[in-house]
């Protein structure tokens, strides 16, 4: 299977740290993404992962640990523009690079 | 730079209507297609990808069909339409290593 699990929601709050974590139990992929989705928009990509540790962009910073079957994506000094959902996939380079994505985590940031 | 395109964005159609949903991509040359679907409140479920013209892979069984008539054109459709198509529908395209999404086309099927 491509189980690809993440929390349905958070809540944190402006100027704060969150962490999304994504577990999944599949193999043979070559990257894990993140997306960020605005509600009624389209995703846009964030940041992506090849090789295990930390890949920092500015306040976004994404990090994989194939041997744990484990990711998390790190949003740092939160604004309020930040409240989205955040997806994880897993792209497939024997399948045409097609991404299969978790469910999705609803980040709402507080004032 | 590339470009990607999808219309409409919205759409109201009657149960056991056709479908035809349109995405091109500029700036490109022979890219890989995807065209996912959106629930309400769910991630994205993809349904058919291409890679190269004329080369469709399914992933989900039902009454959708795709098709790429050329190498930056991906069409979406469906003979007669049923409730449970309704969603967000979405192209993407890539060449390695992200996608990159199209606009959406948010469907109602009534």
């Amino acid at each position: 299977g491509q189980n690809i699990d993440q929390p349905t929601e958070m809540t944190a709050t402006e100027g704060a740290i969150v962490q999304i974590n994504c577990t999944y139990q599949t193999s043979g992929f070559n990257g894990l993404f993140w997306y960020q989705q605005h509600a009624g928009e389209a995703p846009t990509f964030l940041s992506y992962n090849v090789l295990d540790g930390l890949e920092e962009k500015g306040r976004f910073s994404s990090f994989l640990s194939r041997s744990k079957g484990y990711s998390y994506l790190l949003l740092k000094e939160l604004q309020m523009k930040d409240s989205a959902s955040y997806l994880c996939a897993v792209s497939y380079p024997a399948a045409g690079n097609k991404l299969t994505f978790g469910g999705g985590t609803r980040v709402l940031v507080k004032p | 730079s590339q470009t990607i395109h999808q219309w409409p964005a919205t759409l109201v159609q009657p149960v056991g209507s056709p479908l035809s949903l349109e995405c091109t991509v500029e700036g490109t040359s022979n890219p890989n297609l995807y065209w996912y679907r959106q629930a309400a409140g769910r991630g994205l479920q993809l349904l058919f990808y291409s890679v190269g013209i004329g080369q469709i892979s399914s992933e989900v069984p039902q009454n959708l069909s795709a098709s790429r008539p050329q190498d930056r054109q991906f069409i979406l459709s469906s003979k007669k339409l049923l409730l449970s198509d309704s969603g967000f529908y979405l192209c993407a395209w890539s060449e390695q290593p992200e996608a990159f999404f199209g606009q959406g086309t948010r469907l109602t099927v009534v």
